[in-house]
């Protein structure tokens, strides 16, 4: 099956920029979506397809995909970053839905 | 949009749980509705999904066997039903909306935590 590999945790100081790799087989030709989780909250989408932002997300939020690493960039990190970090990806053969293991991000 | 999940759960191994999921806000057969859990400390991990509009499911291949996941259109609400349960089904569940092309978990319920304890 198909696998997802995040780095589990990464230190960040405020303002500074964060990114997040997401590996996978050739996950460049699949759509990736990462989600944000608060402590006690349920996920929120902060970037889908790739790079897209739903309405409501800051646009120091951002996202590329390419050969085998997708990447979560947030730039002018501030405190209220720190969360878990989720990329997902669609596998088919049946469709299935993949998350990667997270990464937790902590802000200095 | 809201997804209002049921209230936490405790079961004996053995047993089977039977969680639900209300949408207000959309129209329902619109979309999909899928199911993730997240053990204690652990990361997400998928369930399953349904569309309801061609009470079409599938699920994550461990669970084959052990879940059900339907709908009900009138009253707006999908249901997850696992059985069999052991402690290794301790865990949050919840249910998410699916959306558009990308099949997007844009809306996400606020989760229901499954204890299973002798």
């Amino acid at each position: 099956s198909y696998v997802l590999t995040q780095p589990p945790s990464m230190s960040v100081a405020p303002g500074q920029t964060a990114r997040i790799t997401c590996g996978g087989n050739d996950i460049g030709s699949k759509s990736v979506h990462w989600f944000q989780q608060k402590p006690g909250q349920a996920p929120m989408l902060v970037v889908y397809d790739d790079s897209d932002r739903p309405s409501g997300i800051t646009e120091r939020f951002s996202g590329s995909n390419s050969g085998n690493t997708a990447t979560l960039t947030i730039r002018g990190v501030e405190a209220e970053d720190e969360a878990d970090y989720y990329c997902q990806v669609w596998d088919s053969s049946p469709a299935h839905a993949v998350f990667g293991g997270g990464t937790k991000v902590t802000v200095l | 949009v809201q997804l209002v999940q049921s209230g936490a759960e405790v079961k004996k191994p053995g047993s089977s749980v039977k969680v639900s999921c209300k949408t207000s806000g959309g129209t329902f057969t619109n979309y999909g509705f899928t199911w993730v859990r997240q053990a204690p400390g652990q990361g997400l991990e998928w369930v399953g999904g349904i569309i309801p509009i061609v009470n079409a499911t599938n699920c994550a291949q461990k669970f084959r066997g052990r879940v059900t996941i339907t709908a009900d259109e009138f009253t707006s609400t999908s249901y997850m039903e696992l059985t069999s349960l052991t402690s290794e089904d301790t865990a949050v569940y919840y249910c998410a909306r699916v959306n558009g092309g990308s099949s997007l978990f844009d809306h996400w319920g606020q989760g229901t935590l499954v204890t299973v304890s002798s």
